[in-house]
């Protein structure tokens, strides 16, 4: 049992390019989501999905794209990205999305 | 939204000592309140939690209470050991949107 795994850990982008962040989960969550972590700032919600098909936005969706084809992956795709987005992004899980969220352990994302 | 803000930013105590962590909220629909430790280099961990209908809960050395009426809530480690050192989050959420604070970094002092 992995719990909620993200890849890569790192990375460095180009303003403009395009990447998408995975995330996995294997405990049987319906509930998934994407938060950004910036300094003094703590955590704000991107995107979330309260099941496969079905996705919404959180606080600061803007720049972002989320697709759920899986109860198991949740990606996040940045379509162009920005020096703005340069931040640490942690994705989370939990069975029914009213409590008990499990986070992955970050991807940190830079952008030149 | 929920606006939730969270004090002090940063708090140092001796090992031993009692570290008091607070934090207010905005919409009085919230109903759940985590609290989540960050290690350097790691997600957060939730380490307790609290629904509304409930005014306080222990776990060991960790307890937090609520005050529905005041709207804040605030979480309570006795006995600190050196592993405490961490930065803490406060959250509250309504149905599937989570709101933290802006997290506390406590140290811990040998």
């Amino acid at each position: 049992n992995a719990g909620v795994t993200q890849t890569p850990k790192f990375q460095v982008l180009k303003t403009g390019q395009s990447m998408t962040l995975q995330c996995a989960q294997d405990m049987n969550h319906e509930y998934m989501s994407w938060y950004r972590q910036d300094p003094g700032m703590g955590l704000r919600l991107i995107h979330y999905s309260v099941g496969a098909g079905i996705t919404d936005q959180g606080e600061v969706p803007n720049g972002y794209n989320v697709s759920r084809s899986t109860t198991e992956d949740f990606p996040l795709r940045l379509l162009s990205a920005a020096p703005s987005q340069t931040s640490v992004y942690f994705c989370a899980s939990s069975l029914a999305g009213t409590e008990g969220y499990t986070f992955g352990s970050g991807t940190r994302l830079t952008v030149v | 939204g929920e606006n939730v803000e969270q004090h002090p930013s940063t708090l140092s105590v001796q090992e031993g000592d009692s570290a008091v962590i607070k934090c207010t909220y905005s919409d009085s629909a919230s109903n759940y309140f985590p609290w989540y430790k960050q290690e350097l280099g790691k997600g957060p961990q939730l380490i307790i939690d609290i629904r509304s209908n409930v005014g306080e809960k222990k776990d060991q050395r960790i307890a937090v209470t609520l005050n529905k009426t005041a709207k804040h809530f605030s979480l309570h480690i006795t006995e600190t050991q050196p592993e405490d050192s961490a930065v803490y989050f406060c959250a509250a959420s309504i149905g599937y949107k989570l709101s933290f604070g802006a997290g506390t970094t406590v140290t811990v002092r040998a």
